[in-house]
């Protein structure tokens, strides 16, 4: 157990729709970071906050958009899914001390569309 | 933009036999790190290489890290069924507040008892 809990575990939504992926990170941990993981593209990293800021940005849809509150918790959000978007969706966290440092991964959630 | 390299992408190993993953990156990294992730599970923090042509070992796992910190490899002595998984590179180029991971697309190992 990594400490770092996402919700739900698994999603199973339809095209066009919207939904939102929620992740807490182990306690202490400020940054926050997302990744999509597909059989044909592997792990891609999405986007990363740092104490409720933006911080990085790598592959991300305009479709998609995430935010990272006060608490630290952070959610993701996919719209108008398309079919291509089920995948594994992961977040990960860190303590961001300024140095690169060990990122722990949630469990994951499994994001179906249909 | 920067890509990161890992072969072979499936490799099927006699228990106790060798295994050996690599990991090229089309630019220069500032570190790597490797994951594992077993079938279903997560990807879980393994290590991290900093220095040029760094070595570091974990009982039956050795990392290395190139010269020209382009290049990394983990090495597995003597499989175990437990070593499988997919094992992952990810190299973060630059420094400072750079903190993109670029993940390879990993390896998968399988062990046959």
């Amino acid at each position: 157990d990594s400490g770092v809990t996402q919700t739900p575990k698994h999603l199973i939504t339809a095209t066009g729709q919207r939904v939102t992926l929620r992740c807490s990170p182990r306690s202490g941990d400020l940054s926050v970071y997302w990744y999509q993981q597909s059989l044909d593209q592997g792990l891609q990293f999405l986007i990363q906050y740092y104490n409720g800021e933006e911080r990085a940005k790598g592959n991300i849809l305009e479709r998609f958009s995430a935010q990272q509150f006060p608490d630290l918790h952070s959610e993701l959000n996919l719209s108008s899914l398309e079919l291509g978007d089920s995948a594994l969706y992961f977040c990960a966290s860190s303590v961001y001390t300024g140095v690169p440092d060990t990122q722990y991964f949630g469990p994951g959630t499994r994001l179906t569309v249909l | 933009g920067q890509q990161v390299m890992q072969i072979p992408q499936y490799q099927h190993v006699q228990e106790g036999e060798d295994f050996t993953t690599y990991c090229n990156s089309s630019t220069t990294l500032s570190n790597i790190q490797w994951y594992k992730q077993r079938p279903g599970g997560h990807p879980v923090f393994l290590i991290q290489l900093v220095k040029s042509g760094e070595v570091k070992k974990q009982k039956r796992l050795t990392f290395q890290f190139g010269e020209a910190k382009k290049n990394s490899s983990l090495h597995i002595t003597a499989t175990q069924t437990t070593d499988v998984g997919t094992y992952f590179c990810a190299g973060r180029r630059g420094g400072g507040s750079n903190y993109k991971l670029t993940f390879g697309k990993g390896t998968l190992l399988t062990v046959n008892p």
